[in-house]
């Protein structure tokens, strides 16, 4: 079974500018999720879509948003860029429809801003 | 909103030694803790969880307490292997719907041989 798959894995991009990051989750996951990972702050919950419907939403601000596909492959986008975005992004993926249960989590897209 | 606590930020223990790691949660609506590791350049893993009706959970070498009432909850390893040296991450949830994580900031484990 293939695993969560994130595109690109590393990209370069400067102030201003916008990136749309994808990831294909697990097969019969229906809920994926995004994470921003930086050295200082962890692993800080961006959003999470179910269905279609963004089920959760973290503290970031609006320049940050997704969306979820009908085949359950989900698009993060950031807008405007800041060097405070620089990070790796994970995605992940779980089979729990209702509950809470194992994060599948893909190996990120590496994001540098200049 | 949630706010989940971790210590120590870095730990080193020789080989064969027990390791401690705890974290403490702020939202007693919180419902289930898991643990993550992340080893260098790879993905975070699931090791161990605890729902919040248990007081304890053990899986060879690693186990996971709870205590509600402190609201705070440990990863134990014992005879700890190179293999063990990693970045561990806790996390608490208070939904019941969602997937909707609070991790600790991390602790970096290193085994030392």
């Amino acid at each position: 079974k293939a695993g969560v798959t994130q595109t690109p894995r590393y990209l370069i991009k400067t102030r201003g500018q916008q990136v749309t990051l994808s990831c294909s989750p697990i097969s019969g996951h229906r809920s994926v999720s995004w994470y921003q990972q930086t050295p200082g702050q962890g692993l800080q919950f961006l959003f999470e879509y179910f269905s279609e419907t963004q089920r959760n939403k973290g503290n970031f601000p609006g320049r940050f948003s997704g969306r979820q596909f009908s085949n359950s492959r989900s698009e993060m986008n950031v807008s405007t860029l800041e060097l405070g975005d620089s990070a790796l992004y994970l995605c992940a993926s779980t089979t729990a429809g209702g509950n809470t249960g194992e994060l599948f989590f893909g190996e990120g897209s590496r994001l540098t801003v200049l | 909103g949630e706010n989940v606590e971790q210590h120590p930020s870095t730990l080193s223990v020789q080989e064969g030694d027990s390791a401690v790691i705890k974290c403490t949660y702020s939202d007693s609506a919180s419902n289930y803790f898991p643990w993550y590791k992340q080893e260098l350049g790879k993905r975070p893993q699931l090791i161990i969880d605890i729902r919040s009706n248990v007081g304890e959970k053990k899986d060879q070498r690693i186990a996971v307490t709870l205590n509600k009432t402190a609201k705070h909850f440990s990863l134990h390893i014992t005879e700890t292997q190179p293999e063990d040296s990693a970045v561990y991450f806790c996390a608490a949830t208070t939904d019941n719907y969602g997937q909707n994580f609070v991790f600790g900031p991390g602790t970096r484990l290193s085994v030392l041989p």
